[in-house]
């Protein structure tokens, strides 16, 4: 069974870091780019950022860029999200996803973790 | 960036009703990078179609998605009890982006 488990969320005050991770078991991991995706109450899903299967290609959404940082360890079959500098409107379930290719823009997403909550607030 | 926008917001039907849920880009998609999306609460989205039209594994064949360009359309034939939710559509062709969601709601 493919499964996606992330953790790492919790309570982080306005400008401090926060990393996520995600856990990734019943599928060849380095087979995949993964992204992350996060829903605000309220708000539509958001795209975060995405990593191909080698790491040769990231991307970020606008409202991320310089700020957080993606990253995976194939080895591991692991999936991160170093959270810098946050802000009260990143606050949001955060999931991790798989893409259905190896690679990003191509494809779009099939499977999706059940998430982990980030709250900036003071 | 495309934008989505889905319609209606919200749907009220009865079970064994069609649906037709519509989304439409703001720009022309490519290649018909759409997907759709089922969501129900306190669940994570489950893909329902890919590529406009394709459906993803274990998807019930009530389930179609049409459309190309700008305007796209998920239909489901003959709605069920446990498909009352929100459907989300995203382009995958220029980046990622998602519609705000249309609520499928009993009747």
């Amino acid at each position: 069974e493919v499964q996606l488990v992330a953790s790492g969320g919790g309570l982080v005050q306005p400008a401090r870091s926060l990393t996520l991770s995600c856990a990734a078991s019943g599928f060849t991991f380095d087979d995949f780019a993964m992204h992350w995706v996060r829903q605000a109450p309220g708000r539509r899903l958001q795209w975060v950022s995405g990593i191909s299967w080698n790491s040769g290609v990231i991307g970020y959404a606008d409202s991320v860029k310089g700020r957080f940082t993606i990253s995976r360890d194939n080895a591991k079959n692991s999936l991160y999200l170093q959270m810098n500098s946050v802000r009260a409107e990143d606050t949001a379930l955060y999931y991790c996803v798989r893409d259905r290719g190896a690679v990003l823009y191509f494809y779009g997403m099939d499977v999706w973790g059940q998430g982990t909550t980030v709250t900036v607030s003071s | 960036e495309i934008v989505l926008t889905q319609s209606p917001d919200t749907l009220s039907l009865s079970p064994g009703e069609r649906a037709t849920l519509s989304c439409r880009a703001s720009r022309s998609i490519s290649s018909s990078y759409l997907a759709w999306y089922q969501q129900k609460p306190g669940q994570a989205p489950r893909l329902l179609i890919y590529g406009a039209s394709s459906r993803t594994t274990g998807i019930p064949d009530r389930f179609s998605g049409s459309g190309s360009g700008t305007d796209f359309t998920l239909t489901i034939s003959k709605l069920e009890p446990e498909d009352f939710a929100v459907y989300y559509c995203q382009q995958y062709g220029s980046s990622y982006t998602f519609g705000q969601g249309t609520k499928l709601e009993i009747k």
